[in-house]
């Protein structure tokens, strides 16, 4: 059983660029949760997916969208970033019916410039 | 607004001694509250939970009480092992909106001392 995985590892970026960050949700999962976390602060929830569609959005500007795909995995789409959108991103993959069980991957460290 | 509040942003304990790390909530809507552990470099991984129908939840080493009417809730870890070092996160979530969205706190960093 493979865990949740996430790439890239690190990305740069200037201000105005667009992002894309992917998540392969762990074996079995049809539900993917995103969540930053800037420094020192604890993860703030961006959105949640469940079978393709969104299922659940936290306090982020529509330049923030997602997809998920037929096999689970998922991206997180950043426009128009801006010097705020550094922060780590984190994914969460769980079942629907038990979806208070998240399980998270590493993290990709996005920095704008 | 801070609905969830760890005010311990470091916490330093004796191997061996117990670790009492610290949650206050806001929102009484919340309903389902989890602890989780992260590592440098690492995700945060799940360590135990508790819905607001109990007040204690033990698993091993790890137990979590709730306090309804203060909006508190507590880890304790007994005993404390150098292992144990690393940010705990607590998370509430509201489970009546049908979606688990949950609401972390800032971390208390726990360092267990051999």
């Amino acid at each position: 059983e493979t865990g949740v995985t996430q790439s890239p590892t690190h990305l740069i970026k200037t201000r105005g660029q667009q992002v894309t960050l992917r998540c392969s949700s762990q074996s079995g999962h049809n539900t993917v949760s995103w969540y930053q976390q800037a420094l020192g602060q604890g993860p703030q929830f961006i959105f949640q997916y469940y079978r393709e569609e969104e299922n659940g959005r936290g306090n982020f500007p529509p330049r923030f969208s997602g997809l998920q795909f037929p096999n689970y995995s998922s991206e997180l789409n950043v426009n128009a970033l801006e010097l705020d959108d550094s922060a780590l991103y984190l994914c969460a993959s769980s079942l629907k019916s038990t979806e208070y069980e998240q399980y998270f991957g590493p993290g990709t460290r996005l920095t704008v410039t | 607004d801070q609905q969830v509040k760890q005010n311990s942003p470091s916490l330093s304990v004796q191997e061996g001694r117990i670790s009492i790390l610290n949650c206050d909530y806001t929102n009484s809507m919340f309903d389902y509250f989890l602890w989780y552990k992260k590592y440098p470099a690492e995700g945060p991984t799940f360590l135990i939970s508790i819905s607001s129908i109990k007040d204690k939840n033990e698993d091993g080493r790890f137990t979590v009480f709730l306090n309804k009417s203060a909006k508190h809730l507590s880890l304790h870890i007994v005993p404390s092992q150098p292992g144990d070092s690393a940010v705990y996160f607590c998370a509430a979530s509201s489970t009546t909106s049908g979606t688990y969205k949950y609401i972390f706190g800032t971390g208390t960093r726990l360092k267990v001392l051999a």
